[in-house]
């Protein structure tokens, strides 16, 4: 079965550092990966996808990369904030109708 | 404000008793969802619908049920055959296509009194 793994482990940084989240899949190649953002007591918000066929994909200060031979996903924000601290998912297209989501990664970047 | 819209923010349930949860989307997406997210896991699928008056069971449907009456609204009841109701309800909603990026609710949280 369809698996997606992310670091349980909060990362704690300082403010100006750049933050590196993983996330592993299993199994099945997915057609692309999502992350996401969510905050204590919200819901998720989509924040960037990136497809098989790229190898990277950027927004502001975040950054995503795909290595479907390593069967990655790493995520980066930049020049991070405190306001940046919150828990990040990724998720992987599993069948055609769902999404399959990591338990994802608590961010604490300190001021 | 285009957006998805959950209710209540906090619910108790008694022991034996149903209750609903409020979901209401005006994006004009055809697809919502229902998540639950207990603390330290990722988010369970609990039924899916991807038009009106039909839907499908997730990963863990047991003890749940659902209705898609109109586009906007997709209800869930927790029946009382959920015996580990306590957790964190999430409505989503998404177009049909490929790609289905998730647009999220701000969550329920069900706790059994």
């Amino acid at each position: 079965s369809q698996k997606i793994e992310q670091n349980s482990e909060a990362l704690n940084i300082q403010e100006g550092k750049t933050a590196t989240l993983t996330c592993n899949y299993t199994n099945y190649s997915p057609a692309y990966l999502q992350w996401y953002r969510q905050d204590p007591g919200r819901g998720p918000v989509f924040l960037l996808l990136i497809r098989e066929n790229e190898k990277e994909k950027r927004k502001e200060r975040l950054k995503v990369t795909f290595d479907t031979t390593l069967k990655q996903s790493l995520f980066h924000i930049t020049a991070s904030q405190p306001a940046d601290s919150a828990t990040y998912l990724c998720a992987q297209r599993g069948s055609s109708y769902k999404l399959i989501f990591g338990s994802g990664t608590r961010l604490l970047v300190r001021p | 404000d285009g957006g998805i819209t959950q209710s209540p923010k906090y619910l108790f349930r008694k022991e034996g008793q149903n209750v609903t949860l409020s979901c209401e989307q005006n994006l004009n997406h055809d697809a919502m969802y229902w998540y639950r997210q207990d603390p330290g896991q990722g988010l369970r699928l609990i039924y899916y619908s991807q038009i009106v008056n039909d839907f499908q069971k997730g990963d863990i449907a047991e003890g749940y049920s659902v209705s898609r009456e109109k586009k906007e609204s997709f209800p869930l009841t927790v029946t009382s055959a959920q015996k580990n109701p306590t957790a964190f309800y999430l409505c989503a909603s998404s177009p049909w296509d490929r790609e289905k990026k998730l647009f999220f609710g701000s969550g329920t949280q069900l706790s059994v009194l």
